[in-house]
């Protein structure tokens, strides 16, 4: 059984551009949640997505935007950097029909 | 709106005492609550939630509706439970894999 996979590790962008994170789910996991987790904070949902679509979104604003393949991986795209967006960002892989989510290591993004 | 507060930022404890990680809550319905685990360069895991009623590790967390609560224990604490811990709850509606409300997290040391 492969576990959650994430790429890049580390990430550093200026303000302004423009970020794709990638994840690849869990072997046989057909769900795949974002969460963004600032510095001393915990993990706050950003979105997830089901079936290639989005189910369920965060407090976050339109620049934030993800995809998820028939593989069942998924990206998360963020537009128009700000300073406020360097955080660590989880993807996390389930199934639907069950609660308990499987968290990858994380990309860490840097914004300047 | 639903909430979950963990009141300790740090939790410093000798080795073989007993440990509580506090978590309350906000939330309408009856919620289903997860403890997740964060070791030391290790991905988020979850530890145990409240309706498998599992010791895992040692640890225990009882639902108390009452007084909102749902707080992790340990009789004795042991130097490797040294880590990271946030208590999560998912949305009071909707279906389908949780899109999980976390606290920020209480992380405990154990001192040998």
């Amino acid at each position: 059984e492969t576990g959650v996979t994430q790429s890049p590790t580390h990430l550093i962008k200026t303000r302004g551009q423009q970020v794709t994170l990638r994840c690849s789910s869990q072997s046989g996991h057909n769900t795949v949640s974002w969460y963004q987790q600032a510095l001393g904070q915990g993990p706050q949902f950003i979105f997830q997505y089901y079936r290639e679509e989005e189910n369920g979104r965060g407090n976050f604003p339109p620049r934030f935007s993800g995809l998820q393949f028939p593989n069942y991986s998924s990206e998360l795209n963020v537009n128009a950097l700000e300073l406020d967006d360097s955080a660590l960002y989880l993807c996390a892989s389930s199934l639907w029909e069950e609660n308990e989510q499987f968290f990858g290591p994380g990309t860490r993004l840097t914004v300047l | 709106a639903q909430r979950v507060t963990q009141p300790e930022k740090l939790l410093s404890v000798f080795k073989g005492a007993p440990v509580e990680l506090k978590c309350n809550y906000s939330y309408s319905g009856s919620p289903e609550l997860f403890w997740y685990v964060q070791y030391s360069r290790q991905r988020l895991q979850l530890l145990l939630r409240h309706i498998s009623r599992e010791s895992i590790k040692g640890f225990t967390a009882d639902l108390n509706k009452g007084e909102t609560s749902f707080h992790l224990k340990k009789p004795f604490a042991q130097e490797e439970d040294s880590a990271m811990y946030y208590c999560a709850l998912p949305p009071s509606s909707g279906a389908g894999s949780y899109q999980l409300t976390f606290g920020k997290g209480t992380k405990l040391s154990v001192i040998p």
